[in-house]
C-alpha cells in the first residue's frame, strides 16, 4: 500500500512557459500533500502544503502566483511552474500524508528551462 | 527554526570500510528522524526511521542512532560496497508535521 505516482519524472521546457507537475496516491486518500523543491548540492525545502478543497499555505519566499498548486481531489495535487525560467530549474518531489498520518514520497520530477 | 546540519559534505572511502555520517538538529522537539538515500536525479529512498522515543534502528549493514536531547544522529555503515555511492539525507519531522531535510552527504566508495 501508499503508492503515490509523480509524473513526470523529466521536463525540459522553453523559458516562459508552464509546466504541470501531477502527484497521486493510487490506493489511499490524501489528506495533505507537501510541495518541496532541491536546487544541485541544496537541501530538500518545502515550498507549500496543500490539503484537499482549501488553498496551499506556501512557505516564506516561495511566489504562490508563479507555482499554482491544486488540491482538487484526495488523490490528486498538481504544481503548476507558470512562466518558467531557467533558475525554477530544480528537482520538485511530492510529499503525501494519508489519514493515517503515514507518509510517502513521490519519486520527484526534474524540470530543466532552457 | 529548526536547523539540519549534516557532516561532511562529501565522503570517499574505500571499498569495506566501516563509516559514519553524522546529523545534528537545533530544536529537540522532534517526532521522528529519517535518514534517506538519494541517487542522482533520482527520487528519496527510505533507509531508517527513528521515532523520538527510541535510540537506534538498524536494518542489514546500516545503523542510525538518535541522541534527541543532543540533537545529533548517526549513520553507521558497515563493510561498504561500491553500490553504497549516494548522497544521503538526514530529515526531521517535527510535531507541526513539517520535515526539514539537511544537504546530504555525498558517499563514494571507491572499488
Amino acid at each position: 500500500g501508499a503508492v503515490v505516482s509523480q509524473h513526470p519524472s523529466r521536463v525540459i521546457c522553453k523559458s516562459g512557459t508552464s509546466v504541470k507537475i501531477e502527484c497521486r496516491s493510487l490506493d489511499f486518500q490524501a489528506t495533505t500533500m507537501f510541495w518541496y523543491r532541491q536546487f544541485p548540492k541544496q537541501s530538500l525545502m518545502l515550498m507549500a502544503t496543500s490539503n484537499e478543497g482549501s488553498k496551499a499555505t506556501y512557505e516564506q519566499g516561495v511566489e504562490k502566483d508563479k507555482f499554482l498548486i491544486n488540491h482538487a481531489s484526495l488523490t490528486l495535487s498538481t504544481l503548476t511552474v507558470t512562466s518558467a525560467h531557467p533558475e525554477d530549474s530544480s528537482f520538485y518531489i511530492c510529499r503525501v500524508r494519508g489519514a493515517d498520518y503515514g507518509y510517502t514520497f513521490g519519486s520527484g520530477t526534474r524540470l530543466t528551462v532552457v | 527554526k529548526q536547523e539540519v546540519t549534516q557532516i561532511p559534505a562529501a565522503l570517499s572511502v574505500p571499498e569495506g570500510e566501516n563509516l559514519v555520517l553524522n546529523c545534528s538538529f537545533t530544536d529537540s522537539a522532534i517526532y521522528n528522524l529519517q535518514w534517506f538515500r538519494q541517487d542522482p536525479g533520482k527520487g528519496l529512498t527510505s533507509l531508517l526511521l527513528i521515532q523520538s522515543s527510541q535510540r537506534e534502528q538498524t536494518s542489514g549493514r546500516l545503523n542510525a542512532s538518535l541522541d534527541k536531547s543532543s540533537g545529533r544522529s548517526t549513520l553507521y555503515i558497515a563493510a561498504s560496497q561500491p553500490g553504497d555511492s549516494a548522497t544521503y539525507l538526514c530529515a526531521v519531522h517535527d510535531r507541526d508535521d513539517k520535515i526539514i531535510f539537511g544537504k546530504g552527504t555525498r558517499l563514494h566508495i571507491l572499488p
